[in-house]
């Protein structure tokens, strides 16, 4: 199994342009999520998704847009890219079937590293 | 807001030598995961404790989750090249997880 694939690896943007993030996932998982991970921050949430047609805003929203049309899919949408938006992201998925939904593990993709210049 | 500090943030080591990381909130949590990240990857699942009190052991890896439930350690015994990485802790609240920060393992042959 791939697990969770994300695409580009690395992608470099002028300010102002945009770009989605690609994340497919071939576990048949419900939760799908998107994190920023800035160096010595953490990993900050930005969308999660429990399962096809539900989106729900996490804890760093603002400039960024998600959509989840298939279980595969959720992809990732900067309209205005700014600088602010450096970082590496990560898209995770969980089977979401459990009844402590956090015990669950998350399977991690390899990230993409985007800079803004 | 819940948060979790791990310290500390950055730790090397020489191969053989025992460590301890520990991370720390003010706040309960349903659960607690560690987390392995090694460069130009993604996080990689450990361990997950559910229970005040609970040790769980992973090779050379021992994992405590505290008796209230606000904190827990990872120690490891005879620290090799291998174990070397970002070691992220995550609490479960209300459905999703929150990471802390992380502590920055070198361990040097």
């Amino acid at each position: 199994n791939a697990g969770v694939t994300q695409t580009p690896k690395f992608r470099i943007l002028k300010i102002g342009q945009s770009m989605t993030l690609q994340c497919t996932q071939d576990m048949n998982h419900n939760y799908m999520y998107w994190y920023r991970q800035d160096p010595g921050m953490g990993l900050k949430l930005i969308y999660y998704s429990v399962g096809a047609g539900i989106t729900d805003k996490g804890e760093v929203p603002n400039g960024y847009n998600v959509s989840r049309s298939t279980t595969e899919d959720f992809p990732l949408r900067l309209e205005l890219a700014a600088p602010s938006q450096t970082s590496v992201y990560f898209c995770a998925s969980r089977r979401g079937t459990g009844l402590v939904a956090t015990n669950e593990k998350l399977f991690f993709g390899s990230g993409t590293q985007l800079s803004v210049l | 807001t819940q948060l979790l500090e791990q310290s500390p943030q950055f730790l090397s080591i020489q191969e053989g030598e025992n460590l301890t990381v520990y991370c720390n909130s003010s706040s309960v949590f349903s659960s607690l995961q560690w987390y392995r990240q090694e460069p130009g990857e993604g996080p990689v699942l450990l361990v997950t404790v559910v229970t005040g009190g609970e040790v769980k052991k992973l090779k050379r890896l021992t994992f405590q989750f505290g008796d209230a439930r606000k904190d827990s350690s990872l120690h490891i015994t005879a620290a090799q090249p291998g174990d070397t990485g970002l070691y992220l802790c995550a609490g479960g609240s209300q459905g999703n997880l929150i990471f802390g920060k992380g502590t920055k393992l070198s361990v040097k042959p």
